[in-house]
């Protein structure tokens, strides 16, 4: 079963308004960790913004923020004030704990991509 | 210097040919990572290395041979690939601790190979 899974292969949002990327994950572990992840075409991941499992508000980077409903098992990232640099791949990621406490890699979906027009 | 270089940036290789892919990181970070993008599927994570140990290894083919001769220096060898080992290779860096969840991992910008 896949760990994370993001539905929208791609999405298309006008210049200066709101856009919500969805993320679902799947774990039986109480603790764990969401990232979101840009990627441009220049092919580097950027972190943007990250979630820990036991935290009480949702988790804000100037205009990313993330709507965490634990219950649900979904992290979707809202970016306000869309601009045209925003235009990019998408990827939510989980880091599990390990067995033992150690901490686990980061588990990505496959993305989705974001165009914004102008 | 940036987080996490990686060179070459491209490379096009016979399926015979013997090539290495180079990844260096710049922030005192004591894990290292080689990931495998390929169009259409999640990032498959290759291969990690802790504090310069191979800790795990995803059932990577072995003409995939990783090397880390130390912490700030990661290498992927390759010989006799396939074409559909064409793909984006990344790699990463992060400061793992333990019972830590928070240490997001830093991305090189990748090389692209193409194998004909």
């Amino acid at each position: 079963a896949q760990k994370i899974t993001q539905t929208q292969p791609g999405m298309f949002v006008q210049e200066k308004e709101a856009v919500t990327l969805d993320c679902t994950y799947d774990t039986s572990d109480p603790s764990y960790g969401l990232f979101w992840y840009k990627q441009p075409s220049s092919g580097e991941m950027i972190f943007l913004i990250y979630q820990g499992s036991y935290d009480q508000q949702n988790a804000t980077e100037g205009r990313y923020s993330l709507n965490f409903q634990k219950a649900r098992k979904s992290a979707n990232l809202v970016i306000s004030a869309s601009q045209l640099g925003d235009s990019a791949m998408y990827f939510c990621a989980m880091r599990e704990l390990n067995y033992g406490g150690s901490q686990g890699n980061l588990i990505f979906g496959k993305g989705t991509k974001l165009s914004v027009k102008p | 210097e940036t987080g996490v270089t990686q060179t070459p940036r491209h490379l096009v290789m016979g399926m015979t040919n013997k090539k290495s892919l180079k990844c260096e990181q710049h922030l005192g970070h004591n894990a290292m990572y080689w990931y495998k993008q390929s169009a259409k599927k999640p990032l498959e994570l290759m291969f990690v290395y802790s504090l310069e140990e191979r800790v795990e290894n995803n059932s990577v083919p072995s003409r995939f041979s990783p090397e880390c001769p130390n912490s700030s220096h990661l290498f992927l060898h390759l010989h006799t690939l396939q074409p559909e080992d064409s793909a984006l290779y990344l790699c990463a860096s992060s400061q793992d601790q333990q019972g830590g969840m928070n240490t997001e991992a830093f991305f090189g910008q990748g090389t692209r190979l193409t194998v004909v």
